[in-house]
């Protein structure tokens, strides 16, 4: 059971560049989220979906699209790089069928930086 | 709009002393507390959760974390605390059912051997 896994670990992007991060999830759980967290600002919420098919804005969405064409994985994109998009980017995913357990599994995180 | 305040950015200990971490949150209805763990370079883990029953929640590691109601505080204990302990400590809080989980800043820890 490999739980929430993030591909890639490391890239280097140059401004204006673009690439997509992937999370993959194995646990069949329904809600799946982007963070980034950067010094000092904890954790803030990118994108989120709540099921297949459907994504939502979080804290920080501009400059970001995200996708959930399957239940497991969550996409995230950013279409033209920049520098202030140099963070650690963390995928997490929780099961909201038990409505008491809002526990979120997390990724082992992407570290990004735009030069 | 939730929020959550974590007191101390840094703090640094000594060995065998005693840590507590201050976390209090603004939401007025029915909430879940978490206190998540990210040891150096690693992914963020759960370290104790408070749904409901005993506001005293005690998690791995000798951690526990007491619920106050009236104080909307969530504030993470440690008796003594140990140099593999070093790491970044998140407060976070959702409403049950929800899907939203809103985080603390985070606190910086660092035990000195």
């Amino acid at each position: 059971n490999a739980g929430v896994t993030q591909t890639p670990k490391f890239r280097v992007l140059k401004t204006g560049q673009s690439m997509t991060l992937l999370c993959a999830q194995d646990m069949n759980h329904e809600y799946m989220y982007w963070y980034r967290q950067d010094p000092g600002m904890g954790l803030r919420l990118i994108h989120y979906s709540v099921g297949e098919g459907t994504t939502a804005k979080g804290e920080v969405p501009d400059g970001y699209n995200v996708s959930r064409l399957k239940k497991q994985n969550f996409l995230l994109g950013l279409e033209s790089a920049a520098p202030s998009q140099t963070s650690v980017y963390f995928c997490a995913s929780s099961y909201p069928g038990d409505s008491l357990n809002t526990e979120a599994f997390f990724g082992q995180g992407t570290r990004l930086t735009v030069v | 709009a939730q929020s959550v305040s974590q007191h101390n950015h840094h703090v640094i200990l000594s060995e065998a002393a005693s840590l507590e971490l201050g976390c209090n949150y603004s939401y007025g209805g029915t909430v879940n507390l978490f206190w998540y763990v990210q040891y150096p370079g690693q992914h963020l883990q759960l370290l104790l959760k408070y749904f409901s029953g005993d506001p005293l929640v005690k998690g791995i590691k000798g951690f526990e974390a007491e619920f106050i109601k009236s104080k909307f505080s969530f504030n993470l204990r440690k008796p003594s605390v140990q140099w593999s302990d070093t790491a970044e400590y998140f407060c976070a809080v959702n409403v049950p059912g929800g899907f939203k989980t809103i985080f603390g800043a985070g606190t910086r820890l660092f035990v000195k051997a």
